[in-house]
């Protein structure tokens, strides 16, 4: 069963373009949601992050939207580049789980050159 | 320097053999996680401690178990491996007292069980 639900599988983008990717959960006592990216051969690494008192947070190109009624989040890269090429990853965990994540199944953005 | 660290970073084995991998973290982190990644299915957890007293089951913890030797070393150990254990396997850390629920991976060791 799986907690997180994360669309699309993989994402083909034009560089300058913007990627969405986005998930949707259901377990509504999750209160942190990271996102994280990985690269060919590297483990995951932590992009950007958002608790539920905010609807957005902005780390550069990278913004995540939270829609806590509709128990949705996503991830917006502007102005894509190449270097952006990765896996991402949306995780969620509750207070009480402590740091336990939950991920999401994953998306492979390409960006083209 | 890397401060998660795995080994074996690649292995080949056979089905029914008995298979140990290694995390070592200099972060100083308390807790320490075991994930396996599969294609579309994320990253799952096995197991995780929150201190080297601590052990506890995850998501998928059937076939696998685990041991935290000291604060800085977790390992993973397949009993009896099969194939379907064919899988990218993560060690992560992150710390009670960081005021961040940040885990930091590992490279990663790729299991393949024939």
């Amino acid at each position: 069963q799986q907690q997180v639900k994360q669309s699309p599988q993989s994402l083909i983008v034009q560089k300058g373009g913007i990627s969405i990717i986005n998930c949707a959960y259901e377990n509504t006592a999750f209160d942190y949601f990271p996102w994280y990216q990985q690269f060919p051969g590297k483990g995951p690494a932590l992009l950007i992050a958002i608790r539920p008192d905010v609807s957005e947070k902005k780390e550069g190109r990278f913004t995540i939207s939270f829609n806590k009624s509709a128990k949705q989040f996503s991830l917006h890269i502007m102005d894509s580049q190449p270097g952006d090429s990765a896996t991402y990853f949306c995780a969620a965990s509750t207070e009480t789980s402590g740091s336990r994540l939950t991920f999401g199944e994953g998306t492979q953005l390409t960006v083209n050159p | 320097d890397a401060d998660v660290t795995q080994t074996p970073r690649n292995r080949i084995t056979k089905t029914g053999k008995r298979i140990m991998l290694e995390c070592s973290q200099t972060k100083g982190h308390d807790r320490m996680y075991w994930y396996r990644q599969d294609p579309g299915l994320g990253l799952q957890l096995i197991y995780y401690s929150f201190d080297v007293k601590d052990i506890n089951k995850g998501e998928i913890s059937d076939g696998y178990s685990v041991s935290r030797q000291a604060q800085a070393k977790f390992s993973l150990s397949l009993e009896s491996a099969i194939p379907n254990q064919t899988a990218l396997y993560f060690c992560a850390t992150s710390s009670l007292g960081a005021g961040s629920d940040e885990q930091f991976f590992g490279p990663g060791t790729r299991l393949t069980v024939l």
